[in-house]
C-alpha cells in the first residue's frame, strides 16, 4: 500500500528556509489522480493546509502563505517538497504530508516536527 | 481563528451516541463535500469519513457523516474508548481557494 515519510531538519533558524521532502512507496506519483500536499499542525493546535502539487508540476497554495511557500515534485525520486522562507517562531509545527484528491487527504505520512530557533 | 467552527470538547460513555458538529458557510461546506478525520493521541490524522457520508474500507460503521446546509456532523455510535482522540472537518473553500479545516473537538470517554 501507498505510504508517505516526511524528512528534513527538525531545527531551522529564524528568516532562513525550511525544507522538507516527502518520499512515496509503494505507489507511483506520477500515475496521476492524486494531488500531493503539505499540511501542518502548530503544537497543540489545529490542522492547516499549506498546498499542493498535481504530478505535471501544477501547484496550489494557502493563500496566507503563498508569498513564502514552494512546492516541488521529482517524479523520477517519486519524491515532493517544501520550501518555506523567511520563517519565523510561528512556523514551529509538525509537518505533514498528505495524499490527496478531489475529495480527501486520504493518506498522511507520520508527521515532523519542525523548530524555529536561534 | 478556524474557518470552520467546531465544539472544542466532547464526552460520552462507553456505548453511547455522541456527535460533533462543525458549522460553515456557503463558500465552504454549502459547496463542496465535507471530510472528518481522527487523530489518535500523538499520531498523524486519519481519514475517517470523505463526501458527507462515505467511510473508507476498515472505518467501523459506528462512524457516520452527515452535512446539510452549511453545517455538518459526525456522529459515532457505540462509543469506545479507542475513540479517545481529536477529530476534525475539513472542506475546500471556494473563496480562499483552499482547503479549510475545523479548530478540532477533543472527545473523551469518560
Amino acid at each position: 500500500q501507498v505510504q508517505l515519510q516526511e524528512s528534513g531538519p527538525g531545527l531551522v533558524k529564524p528568516s532562513q528556509t525550511l525544507s522538507l521532502t516527502c518520499t512515496v512507496s509503494g505507489g507511483s506519483i506520477s500515475s496521476g489522480g492524486y494531488y500531493w500536499s503539505w499540511i501542518r499542525q502548530h503544537p497543540g493546535k489545529g490542522l492547516e493546509w499549506i498546498g499542493y502539487i498535481y504530478y505535471s508540476g501544477s501547484t496550489y497554495y494557502n493563500p496566507s502563505l503563498k508569498s513564502r511557500v514552494t512546492i516541488s515534485v521529482d517524479t523520477s525520486k517519486n519524491q515532493f517538497s517544501l520550501k518555506l522562507s523567511s520563517v519565523t517562531a510561528a512556523d514551529t509545527a509538525v509537518y505533514y504530508c498528505a495524499r490527496g484528491d478531489q475529495e480527501a487527504f486520504d493518506i498522511w505520512g507520520q508527521g515532523t516536527m519542525v523548530t524555529v530557533s536561534s | 481563528q478556524s474557518v470552520l467552527t467546531q465544539p472544542p470538547s466532547a464526552s460520552g460513555t462507553p456505548g453511547q451516541r455522541v456527535t460533533i458538529s462543525c458549522s460553515g458557510s456557503s463558500s465552504n461546506i454549502g459547496s463542496s463535500t465535507l471530510n472528518w478525520y481522527q487523530q489518535l493521541p500523538g499520531t498523524a490524522p486519519k481519514l475517517l469519513i470523505y463526501s458527507n457520508n462515505q467511510r473508507p474500507s476498515g472505518v467501523p460503521d459506528r462512524f457516520s457523516g452527515s452535512k446539510s446546509g452549511t453545517s455538518a456532523s459526525l456522529a459515532i455510535s457505540g462509543l469506545q474508548s479507542e475513540d479517545e482522540a481529536d477529530y476534525y472537518c475539513a472542506a475546500w473553500d471556494d473563496s480562499l481557494n483552499g482547503w479549510v479545516f475545523g479548530g478540532g473537538t477533543k472527545l473523551t470517554v469518560l
